[in-house]
């Protein structure tokens, strides 16, 4: 199984400042199709997860270009320009290059 | 407007079985794959069950394999999840959610159904 390992598990961040999170892959995620297949969510307080970031940096529709995800071999990163309030909760990154597909363990981001 | 709201969530004792069910709107249902994720009390998510838009692959997590079955049917724009042999592990949200039929990425999550095991 591939394993997702993210860091920080928990980061509290001062409006308006960046932020970033890891998310590293215990191997490549690198499909045929030259897209990495990781994706990111983030899980707001009460509700269900919703998709930030496709095949390693692509937005989905409606997320703010304040969002942003790279990759780097086995090592992937999600960055918030200036972090909003609204944008608290649980971010999770995850791999669906091959079953059983793999979340990371989730990052808390909440207001200083 | 895209839809997905899953049913059938409940209290049921170790052992038991129960079978939970996603209603799909608004969007072309054999055009996607449809997925099962969950996420136990306090925890992260974690993957359950995909089945392909004409239901010819089909994978379950190691966790459920053997006990869950996966159906869907396209004329009706449903998913089902079977569960037999419950456990108490398997207390959770359950997440029905769509996703890419080549990308594989998870665009559309449902509500959610819960699902309690407990004697």
């Amino acid at each position: 199984d591939i394993v997702m390992t993210q860091s920080p598990l928990s980061l509290p961040v001062t409006p308006g400042e960046p932020a970033s999170i890891s998310c590293r892959s215990s191997q490549s995620l690198l499909h045929s199709s030259g897209y990495n297949f990781l994706d990111w969510f983030l899980q707001k307080p009460g509700q269900s997860p919703q998709l930030l970031i496709y095949l390693g940096s692509n937005r989905a529709s409606g997320v703010p270009d304040r969002f942003s995800g790279n990759a780097s071999g086995t090592d992937f990163t999600l960055k918030i320009s200036r972090v909003e309030a609204e944008d608290v909760g649980v971010y999770y990154c995850m791999q669906v290059l091959q079953t059983p597909y793999t979340f990371g363990q989730g990052t808390k981001l909440e207001m200083k | 407007e895209v839809h997905l709201v899953e049913s059938g969530g409940g209290l049921v004792k170790p052992g038991g079985s129960l079978r939970l069910s996603c209603a799909a709107s608004g969007f072309i249902f054999t055009s996607y794959n449809i997925n099962w994720v969950r996420q136990a009390p306090g925890r992260g998510l974690e993957w359950v069950s995909s089945i392909s838009p004409r239901s010819n692959n089909i994978y379950y997590a190691d966790s459920v394999k053997g006990r869950f079955t996966i159906s869907r049917d396209n004329a009706k724009n449903s998913l089902d999840l079977q569960m037999n042999s419950l456990r108490d592990e398997d207390t959770a949200v359950y997440y029905c959610t769509r996703s890419h039929w080549y990308y594989y990425y998870m665009d559309v999550w449902g509500k959610g159904t819960t699902v309690t095991v407990s004697s």
